[in-house]
């Protein structure tokens, strides 16, 4: 089992529509979230990060944790098609400070 | 202030050759890292350097390996390429190491293609 988990999707939905898209982790010593935006032929983007578990917004994007069930989750409120890109959680391993990527999703917005 | 640049964007070599990747970090930061993103395994973590020195490895053979300069420079090499080293290698910088807890800025890669 990974220690990371995130399907791969593709998730295609039409703009407008909420996106929920999440990540599963195995570690529960994990406190730290990130979300990463990646566009085509770019490098990842840090979009948001958690501390510990609950909410946090930044405009149209929203991340959620919830350490209880050992899952966190990204919404994207009135989806754009400039939003299509893949998504990726990333936690930091405490042991040695280094990042554990999911697999990332990739989000298409048909217009 | 200019981004992180990674030279070249493209590359093919074959099996059995050696390959050397630059980047450059954004002005001022001086940990840079590596990474190797493939569709089957994701992103996973090669090194970090910072002051010239490697302060993290990943689960790599000893094939791969990097450096970096008292600009902050860096580069990676790896010899005796195989064909699943073809992926696309980026590279990221941040102010302090221990990049994790802090913001990384992520090049736009070299995407190596092994034939």
């Amino acid at each position: 089992q990974k220690e990371v988990e995130q399907d791969p999707g593709p998730l295609s939905v039409p703009e407008g529509a909420i996106v929920s898209l999440n990540c599963t982790y195995s570690n529960s010593a994990f406190q730290y979230f990130m979300w990463y935006r990646q566009y085509s032929r770019k490098g990842p983007e840090l979009l948001m990060y958690t501390y510990s578990s609950g909410n946090k917004e930044d405009g149209r994007f929203t991340a959620q944790v919830d350490k209880s069930s050992k899952y966190i989750s990204l919404f994207i409120r009135d989806s754009q098609p400039s939003d299509s890109a893949t998504y990726l959680c990333a936690i930091p391993n405490p042991s040695n400070y280094q990042l554990i990527w999911g697999a990332g999703t990739k989000l298409i917005i048909k217009p | 202030k200019a981004g992180v640049t990674q030279t070249p964007r493209y590359l093919i070599k074959t099996r059995g050759q050696q390959v050397t990747l630059s980047c450059s970090p954004i002005s001022g930061h001086r940990s840079v890292s590596w990474y190797q993103q493939t569709p089957g395994q994701g992103l996973q973590f090669l090194f970090e350097y910072f002051s010239e020195t490697q302060r993290n490895k990943g689960n790599f053979p000893g094939r791969f390996s990097g450096r970096q300069f008292s600009n902050s420079r860096s580069e990676m090499n790896v010899s005796t390429l195989e064909l699943g080293d073809s992926a696309l290698y980026l590279c990221a910088s941040s102010l302090e190491p221990g990049g994790s807890y802090n913001e990384q800025f992520f090049g736009p890669g070299t995407r190596l293609t092994v034939l």
